[in-house]
């Protein structure tokens, strides 16, 4: 079937550290998400893009970069971990002209 | 940017009774309106879409009716099950397919 799948599953890291979560997806979708996950706050996008030259900030986006490597493909780097970005990060992708999003698995990270 | 409450924050039902969740927005550009559900652990799912050019969609116990005017839109479930205990999330979206998130609703329903 095809989906959206999300690298790590889980990741504990330390201050400081670079991280890079990926997302892959298998439905021919040219949209890609980028949200955290908080208790409480709901979904907060940090960074979009609606094709491989189209990158854009969502509204939490400092401290993060992202990479748009095909079009299949979205990577969230956090270049320098701290601990409130701690959270469940969800990739999330779309179909042009259909807004509904399909969610990949989450990654949870920790960040010590 | 836009402004997305829930509510109530949780809720609490007895199986096969109704639940409504309220969710108002403040960009009066939101052109769609969806919910989402996610079960512990789990994804966040769609479950019901509306578009802003209808006022009402039902899909089995469920059904999402919007007021534009009023800038809020609601889930209605009936005939609740267990299954149906999980957070619900709705995401007024603009043209753009843009979605901003509210902070969900608690839903249990009690056997």
């Amino acid at each position: 079937d095809a989906d959206v799948t999300q690298t790590p599953r889980n990741r504990i890291t330390k201050t400081g550290k670079r991280i890079m979560l990926e997302c892959s997806q298998t439905k021919g979708h040219d949209r890609m998400y980028w949200y955290r996950q908080d208790p409480g706050l709901g979904l907060r996008l940090i960074y979009y893009s609606f094709d491989v030259k189209d990158i854009n900030k969502g509204e939490i986006s400092d401290g993060y970069s992202v990479s748009r490597q095909a079009q299949a493909k979205f990577s969230l780097s956090l270049e320098s971990a701290i601990p409130n970005q701690t959270a469940l990060y969800f990739c999330a992708t779309a179909k042009q002209g259909n807004y509904g999003y399909t969610f990949g698995s989450g990654t949870r990270l920790t960040v010590v | 940017g836009e402004n997305v409450e829930q509510h109530p924050s949780t809720l609490s039902v007895q199986e096969g009774d109704s639940a409504v969740i309220k969710c108002t927005y403040s960009d009066s550009a939101s052109n769609y309106f969806p919910w989402y559900k996610q079960e512990l652990g789990k994804r966040p799912q769609l479950i019901i879409d509306i578009r802003s050019n209808v006022g009402e969609k039902k899909d089995q116990r469920i059904a999402v009716t919007l007021n534009k005017t009023a800038k809020h839109f609601s889930l209605h479930i009936t005939e609740t099950q267990p299954e149906d205990s999980a957070v619900y999330f709705c995401a007024p979206g603009d043209s753009w397919g843009k979605l901003q998130f509210g902070a969900g609703t608690q839903v249990v329903v009690t056997p």
